[in-house]
């Protein structure tokens, strides 16, 4: 299995539900990362985990809580979310932090809030 | 991380090569340069990478300047399927980046029948 599998594809909430957005990887790797990408733009780096820790955030709103409950599962639950937080979100795993290669990206959630 | 330039768009024909090219002048010696392409509605899919010697596997080939400060992703027999915003990273094993990737904006290619 050499893929990163993202649900769901395609998720609407409202600025007062809450939902999460999953991501699973069989390929063994022990980084995972959650990417935003907004349309015509780069994705941009929001977490980082290692070994099921926490390594980097880059300065997220807390309206954002990512989870890494195992190595092969990494959640990212959403609360209170504004408009523009809609979004294409990509998760991404490495066999190891710090690599620069290697990356695989699932195929995203895209995210309408309204 | 050492910034990148590239050009925002770029055409190419069919079954020619396509030559994307990376500036990256302040890069310093223990930076890698990193290409990754997103084909529409997709994540980014890794190609290649390299540090100062040409690279080549079954996707593409990496020319690096002798001097590092540019770098060329080429792309042998480019198919419709190349159609892509390719981005060209640079960016150090360690240090305070450390588990970063930084997409910059990338280059649009359209490849045309």
């Amino acid at each position: 299995d050499t893929e990163v599998t993202q649900t769901p594809k395609h998720l609407v909430m409202g600025m007062t539900n809450k939902k999460s957005l999953k991501c699973e990887q069989h390929m063994g790797h022990r980084a995972m990362y959650w990417y935003k990408q907004k349309a015509k733009k780069p994705p941009e780096l929001m977490f980082v985990y290692s070994y099921e820790k926490l390594s980097i955030n880059e300065s997220v709103p807390s309206r954002f809580s990512p989870e890494c409950p195992n190595s092969s599962l990494l959640n990212l639950h959403l609360h209170a979310l504004q408009p523009e937080d809609s979004a294409l979100y990509l998760c991404a795993s490495s066999q190891v932090l710090g690599e620069g290669y290697g990356y695989t990206f699932g195929s995203g959630t895209r995210l309408t809030v309204v | 991380d050492a910034k990148t330039t590239q050009p925002t768009s770029m055409d190419c024909a069919e079954g020619r090569a396509a030559n994307l090219p990376c500036n990256h002048s302040t890069i310093s010696g223990n930076e890698y340069v990193y290409w990754y392409r997103q084909i529409h509605s997709q994540g980014p899919q890794y190609i290649i990478h390299g540090l100062k010697n040409n690279e080549t596997n079954e996707m593409a080939s990496l020319i690096i300047t002798e001097d590092r400060k540019s770098s060329t992703l080429i792309l042998p027999h480019a198919t419709l399927r190349d159609t892509a915003v390719y981005y060209c990273i640079v960016r150090v094993a360690g240090g305070t980046s450390y588990g970063k990737l930084t997409f910059g904006q990338g280059t649009i290619l359209t490849v045309h029948p």
